[in-house]
């Protein structure tokens, strides 16, 4: 089973910096089966990255993800007060059985 | 719209049993696999269970293997998870979720709002 980890555990910034998080798997992963997302207090999750660096519809172009093997990136260029938020990757494996595993997220919290 | 709503969460013993529903619109839902997925009070997100577009492939989270039953009525646009055998570490926000919308790769798409189900005696 492939576990994700996700670093740092908590990201203080302010609004106008660069936030860069990490997801290492303990195994490579297809790039295809790699996705973020972000969640916002009593909201759901929100789809914003999937294979590894494709946007959403509708994700601004500030979010990019890069990586690939084993590590990936989910990189947001410019701080905007919306994007403080806990952000989860998430990778589909199929040994021995399919199945999702998500990373244990990244709060990123207003400094 | 897509649209996924989430009920049937509630207080239920330790030991008792629970059965949640997704309704879905917005799409032929007949077409699309769907999971379930929880989340601990304060924790991350864990995926629960899988079940294929027909209902003819399932697949569960060992934490609960053996005790929930994922099933579709894709007549009703519905999807279900049957939880037996609830246990304290059950407590959680359940979502359903539908795979997609993205051909060629895995990702979650589309989530309902969540239902919280509590165990406890």
């Amino acid at each position: 089973e492939i576990v994700l980890t996700q670093s740092p555990g908590t990201l203080s910034l302010s609004p106008g910096e660069r936030a860069t998080l990490s997801c290492r798997a303990s195994q490579s992963v297809s790039s295809s089966y790699l996705a973020w997302y972000q969640q916002k207090p009593g909201q759901a999750p929100r789809l914003l990255i999937y294979g590894a660096s494709s946007r959403a519809t509708g994700i601004p172009d500030r979010f990019s993800g890069s990586g690939s093997g084993t590590d990936f990136t989910l990189t947001i260029s410019r701080l905007e007060p919306e994007d403080f938020a806990v952000y989860y990757c998430q990778q589909y494996g199929s040994s021995p059985l399919p199945m999702y595993t998500f990373g244990q997220g990244t709060k990123l919290e207003i400094k | 719209e897509v649209q996924l709503v989430e009920s049937g969460g509630g207080l239920v013993q330790p030991g008792g049993s629970l059965r949640l529903s997704c309704a879905a619109s917005g799409f032929t839902f007949s077409s699309y696999e769907m999971n379930w997925v929880r989340q601990a009070p304060g924790k991350g997100l864990e995926w629960v269970s899988y079940i294929s577009s027909s209902g003819s492939t399932i697949y569960y989270a060992d934490s609960v293997k053996g005790r929930f039953t994922i099933s579709r009525d894709n007549a009703k646009n519905s999807l279900y998870l049957q939880m037996n055998s609830l246990r304290a570490e059950d407590t959680a926000v359940y979502y359903c979720a539908r795979e997609g919308p993205y051909s060629g790769y895995v990702q979650l798409g589309y989530w309902g709002q969540g239902t919280l189900v509590t165990v406890s005696s």
